[in-house]
């Protein structure tokens, strides 16, 4: 099935460092969403877009929908061990089922 | 709120044998659930949109036969993974749509282990 392109695939940041990545889809998406996934574990919603140009924060989180409605990106600041796991952006168009990316794993180095 | 159950979370079975994987919404009505694989390292596949009430819907390449989906409440639905092989092994995982600012809610997911 169809994925998005999600970038980079795997980061290694310091402590304290900002995190960005992105996703971007060649059609249009009505929603983005942003997951992170621990292992052994199911996705955990983090933050959701429903507005082409909306830009959301959730804590540290902040997530923005592009105007073009085919791009999203995540950016966490002051990043802590915790943040460590993968992170999947995820589209959706009317009632169809979610697209997925391919995920940003994410390693923090105290 | 928002609450998706899934169980078991880890089922070793033995080659030829069949496995249930309960999906349970626990404060909302779902009427549509989803059922993910996912192999190590990599993204969620989508196997099926299960449907309250009617038949499932399966993604190309997937085989309704092999892996059967029950969705006969608008809280609870089952994947039977029938006659199981080691390729089978995954990790498999639900979600259902609760809308506004949830999105899709994902159960913790099944860890299942062919041998």
């Amino acid at each position: 099935g169809q994925q998005l392109n999600q970038s980079p695939q795997s980061m290694f940041i310091q402590e304290g460092e900002d995190v960005s990545m992105n996703c971007t889809s060649s059609s249009i998406f009505n929603t983005w969403l942003w997951y992170k996934q621990d292992p052994g574990e199911g996705p955990v919603l983090l933050i959701a877009l429903y507005k082409a140009g909306e830009l959301t924060s959730n804590g540290r989180l902040t997530a923005q929908f592009g105007i073009t409605r085919k791009d999203s990106f995540l950016n966490i600041s002051a990043s802590i061990p915790s943040d460590v796991g993968i992170y999947f952006c995820a589209g959706q168009r009317g009632n169809t089922p979610l697209v997925f990316g391919k995920g940003t794993r994410l390693s923090v180095i105290a | 709120g928002a609450v998706v159950s899934q169980h078991p979370s880890r089922v070793i079975c033995k080659s030829g044998t069949s496995v249930k994987i309960e999906c349970r919404s626990l404060d909302f009505q779902a009427t549509t659930m989803f059922w993910y694989r996912q192999f190590p390292k990599q993204s969620l596949m989508l196997m099926a949109t299960s449907n309250e009430g009617s038949k499932a819907t399966y993604e190309q390449g997937v085989e309704k036969d092999k892996f059967l989906i029950n969705h006969a409440s608008l809280t609870l639905s089952t994947l039977t993974v029938t006659s199981a092989h080691p390729e089978d092994s995954s990790f498999y995982i639900c979600s259902a749509s609760v809308g506004g600012p949830y999105g899709y809610t994902f159960g913790s997911g099944t860890r299942l282990t062919v041998v």
